[in-house]
């Protein structure tokens, strides 16, 4: 089982505010990484599919980076939105067969 | 809309009821997903099937039973289950197996077991 691991568990950020966090994972072997973002009572939703060291993405507002050298990806959404409010999950894989999710960050945008 | 319908939304099912979860997913993908939500814990894989064959079933109990019966649908057929088998079940597809592939899911099938 691969650990994966997430942080902070929830945040609470005013509007207009940008913020981050993490997901973290074992470095010793990599295959790639995914950031989903799940409202509620909505299907979870793909934001991004990373795989090389250093890789940096954006949609929007939101991007990530990704260090497979020491095994972490942030994730950052600039100018926060009230319906930026959502859960964001990530998962890892090493093999790429086998894939592990976190736990995810629930993050509050108040108005 | 994801492209990938799951059936019931909901469902209240005793410990002695055989049910069944239904997902279509109408984007042309070749591997389908069945994911275990429960509270405060991430999603557990459950089954894995790529083009109609399982290729993977992470210690599931046997109480859950898994059927592909062509590549735009994945049902879940659920008996004697047990109270703490009460989840949020998602089902997902992506265009090929490797984890290189997006998923997509659908909004999920939130199960009570009495």
């Amino acid at each position: 089982i691969l650990n994966v691991e997430q942080s902070p568990q929830s945040l609470h950020v005013q509007e207009g505010d940008s913020t981050n966090f993490t997901c973290s994972f074992p470095s010793s072997n990599f295959y790639a990484l995914h950031w989903y973002r799940w409202e509620t009572a909505k299907s979870p939703e793909a934001l991004f599919v990373m795989t090389l060291n250093g890789d940096e993405k954006k949609k929007g507002r939101i991007s990530a980076t990704l260090n497979t050298k020491e095994g972490y990806s942030y994730l950052y959404i600039k100018g926060s939105q009230p319906e930026d409010s959502a859960t964001y999950l990530c998962a890892s894989s090493e093999t790429g067969n086998q894939f592990y999710f976190g736990t995810g960050t629930s993050l509050t945008v108040i108005p | 809309e994801t492209g990938v319908t799951q059936t019931p939304r909901h469902l209240v099912m005793g410990m002695t009821n055989k049910k069944s979860l239904k997902c279509e997913q109408h984007l042309g993908h070749n591997a389908m997903y069945w994911y275990k939500q429960s509270a405060k814990k991430p999603l557990e894989l459950m089954f894995v099937y790529s083009l109609e064959e399982r290729v993977e079933n992470n210690s599931v109990p046997s109480r859950f039973s898994p059927e592909c019966p062509n590549s735009s649908h994945l049902f879940l057929h659920l008996h004697t289950l047990q109270p703490e088998d009460s989840a949020l079940y998602l089902c997902a597809s992506s265009k090929g197996l490797r984890f290189e592939n997006i998923q997509y899911f659908g909004a999920g099938t939130r199960l009570s077991v009495l």
